[in-house]
């Protein structure tokens, strides 16, 4: 089973600031299954990226996904208040599907 | 629009049995694939399996080998899963999720369902 690392645990940061979050494999993941969550209290998860790049309908530019192997990178360019929750990154390309442990956004 | 409705919260006691119903519409049920993953509360996400529709093929985590069934009835296009020997850890939200079909992420997700396991 693939592990996934995510980091930081948590991230205080200010609307209008950069957000960076990793997420890093235990073995690589193929890049075509590598997707990014958002989740919101007391709300299902959200699909932001899927691929490890691309943009899921409807999500904004301010959103992008990058990396290969084992290192992969989420970028909120600019943070928006709507912005602060708690992001995932899963692989669901071997056989056992695993998340990571979130990363969560709060408002410095 | 495509959605999944999954059935409403559940109370067990502990050494039995909950099925969980995720009820799809708007794309074609049978090209799709739909994963489950539940939340405790203030815990992290938790992958429990997946279906591929068309096949039935199913794929579950280590961890829940020995007591998930997932299976589908394409009749009425709802997707199963059943978690046996409940203990009160299994106490969480449970999610299914699908990718409508086009085999690169799992875009959807219903409301969640509520399973509470208490003597």
């Amino acid at each position: 089973e693939i592990v996934l690392t995510q980091s930081p645990g948590t991230l205080s940061l200010s609307p209008g600031e950069r957000a960076t979050l990793s997420c890093r494999a235990s073995q690589s993941v193929s890049s075509s299954y590598l997707a990014w969550y958002q989740q919101k209290p007391g709300q299902a998860p959200r699909l932001l990226i899927y691929g490890a790049s691309s943009r899921a309908t409807g999500i904004p530019d301010r959103f992008s996904g990058s990396g290969s192997g084992t290192d992969f990178t989420l970028t909120i360019s600019r943070l928006e208040p709507e912005d602060f929750a708690v992001y995932y990154c899963q692989q669901y390309g071997s056989s056992g599907f695993t998340f990571g442990p979130g990363t969560k956004v709060d408002i410095k | 629009q495509m959605q999944l409705v999954q059935s409403g919260p559940e109370v067990k006691k502990p050494g039995t049995s909950v099925k969980v119903s995720c009820k799809a519409s708007g794309f074609t049920f049978t090209s799709s694939a739909v994963q489950w993953v539940r939340q405790a509360r203030g815990q992290r996400l938790e992958w429990i399996g997946w279906i591929v529709v068309r096949n039935g093929n199913t794929n579950y985590a280590q961890k829940f080998q020995e007591r998930i069934t997932i299976t589908r009835d394409v009749s009425t296009s709802t997707v199963y899963m059943e978690l046996s020997s409940l203990r009160s850890e299994d106490t969480a939200f449970y999610y299914c999720a699908t990718d409508a079909g086009s085999g690169t992420a799992f875009d959807y997700w219903g409301q969640g369902t509520l399973v509470t396991v208490s003597s």
